[in-house]
Parts: structure tokens; C-alpha cells; sequence
């Protein structure tokens, strides 16, 4: 039982304009979403997180959007640069679950130069 | 620069042995994790632990034991490597806040034959 889910494997999009991944969550307890980017041969590296409290948080071009009652979380990146591409995991955690985060599957971004 | 390091990139292991995973971090954290990544699934929470000498499953101990004597130090223990253990192990530390992340290692890629 899957309680984060990115049902989108992989994304293409062209330099400059904007990628949208998307991550949806069943657990209502979860007050913790966080962004995560790997690269091939790397760890994963914390990107953005936002509280359950808020509806937005925005870090340059990265900017976390949460929908609380559709139980949906999306990360927007503009302008996407080549650079950004790579493994995308949305993740998130509650507090009544100790200091453990559940990780989505991950969406591959390839962007286009 | 502060960091998780893994002591193995890769390694080759026969079915049967008992296979040690090391992890040490120089952030002074009190919390650290192992997870594992297989495609299709994301990464999986193993074990984790809040402090020295504690330590909780997580959604997939089987298989699995963890030590930590030392609060930088964080093992992971295959007590008989199986076949299906073959995958991308990733120890992470973080604070006790939840929003600032987690820091991850560069993986070990395990394989048993």
C-alpha cells in the first residue's frame, strides 16, 4: 500500500519553460512534504519541503504547492535548465510516525536543451 | 562540507554470507536511516535509529539488524544474504526537525549472486 505515489515515471520538457511533477498522498496525518533530487551514482539531495499548515513555499526557482484536500503536492521548477535533470522523489512524514519519511517512487525529468 | 559516508560503493556478496553496511556522518545528527531503492518502488525504509544504542524498524526489517554504538556510526547487518537483497542500499541522518531533510550517502549497490 503505497501511501505517497507519483504515478508519472518520467517528464520531458524543453529549457526555459516549466516542469510540473506531481506526487498525490493517502495518509491525512502526514504534516511534513519534502522534494528530493538524485542523480545517477549519488544520494538523494534535500531539495524543498513544506509544513501541511501552508499551501505554498518557494525557493528560487523551485516553488512547492500543497492541495491539502485533494491530498495532492506539486513542485513547479521554472525556468527548467538542463541541469535540473534527474530523479524527483516526493516525499512526506508525520509526526505520530517518529522521525520516519515515506519516499514516492520517484519521476525521471529530462530537460530538453 | 558535511557528510554521510558509505564504506562500500559496490559489492559482490554469495548467498548465505552476512554482509556488514557501515555509515558515519560528521554532522553530529541524532537521527539516521537505511533505506534501500529498487525501480518501481522508491526508497524503502529499513531500519532507523533516534539516538545511540536505539533502534526501530521500519516498513521492511526482514532480513535485516542494525547496530549504533556511536552516534555517528550507523551499520546495517544482512544476517544471511538472499538473492532478493540485491539493490541500492542509503544511509541518510537528519536533525529532529523534519523539515530540514535528510542527508544522504552515495549509496552502496549490493548485489548477492
Amino acid at each position: 500500500d503505497q501511501q505517497v505515489k507519483q504515478n508519472s515515471p518520467s517528464l520531458s520538457v524543453q529549457e526555459g519553460r516549466i516542469s510540473i511533477l506531481n506526487c498525490d498522498y493517502t495518509n491525512s496525518m502526514f504534516d511534513y512534504f519534502l522534494w528530493y533530487k538524485k542523480y545517477p551514482a549519488e544520494g538523494p539531495t534535500f531539495l524543498i519541503s513544506i509544513s501541511s499548515i501552508k499551501d505554498k513555499n518557494e525557493d528560487g526557482r523551485f516553488t512547492v504547492f500543497l492541495n491539502k484536500s485533494a491530498k495532492h503536492l506539486s513542485l513547479h521548477i521554472v525556468p527548467s535548465q538542463p541541469g535540473d535533470s534527474a530523479v524527483y522523489f516526493c516525499a512526506a512524514s508525520a509526526k505520530t510516525g517518529g522521525f520516519k519519511t515515506i519516499f514516492g517512487a520517484g519521476t525521471r525529468l529530462f530537460v530538453k536543451a | 562540507d558535511v557528510k554521510v559516508t558509505q564504506s562500500s560503493r559496490y559489492l559482490v556478496k554469495r548467498t548465505g554470507e552476512k554482509v556488514f553496511l557501515e555509515c558515519v556522518q560528521d554532522m553530529d545528527h541524532e537521527n539516521m536511516f537505511w533505506y534501500r531503492q529498487d525501480p518501481g518502488l522508491g526508497l524503502r525504509l529499513i531500519y532507523f535509529s533516534y539516538d545511540v544504542k536505539m533502534k526501530e524498524k521500519g516498513d521492511i526489517p526482514e532480513g535485516y539488524s542494525v547496530s549504533r554504538e556511536k552516534k555517528e556510526r550507523f551499520s546495517l547487518i544482512l544476517e544471511s544474504a538472499s538473492t532478493n537483497q540485491t539493490s541500492m542500499y542509503l544511509c541518510a541522518s537528519s536533525l529532529r526537525q523534519v523539515a530540514s531533510g535528510y542527508t544522504f550517502g552515495s549509496g552502496t549497490r549490493l548485489t548477492v549472486v
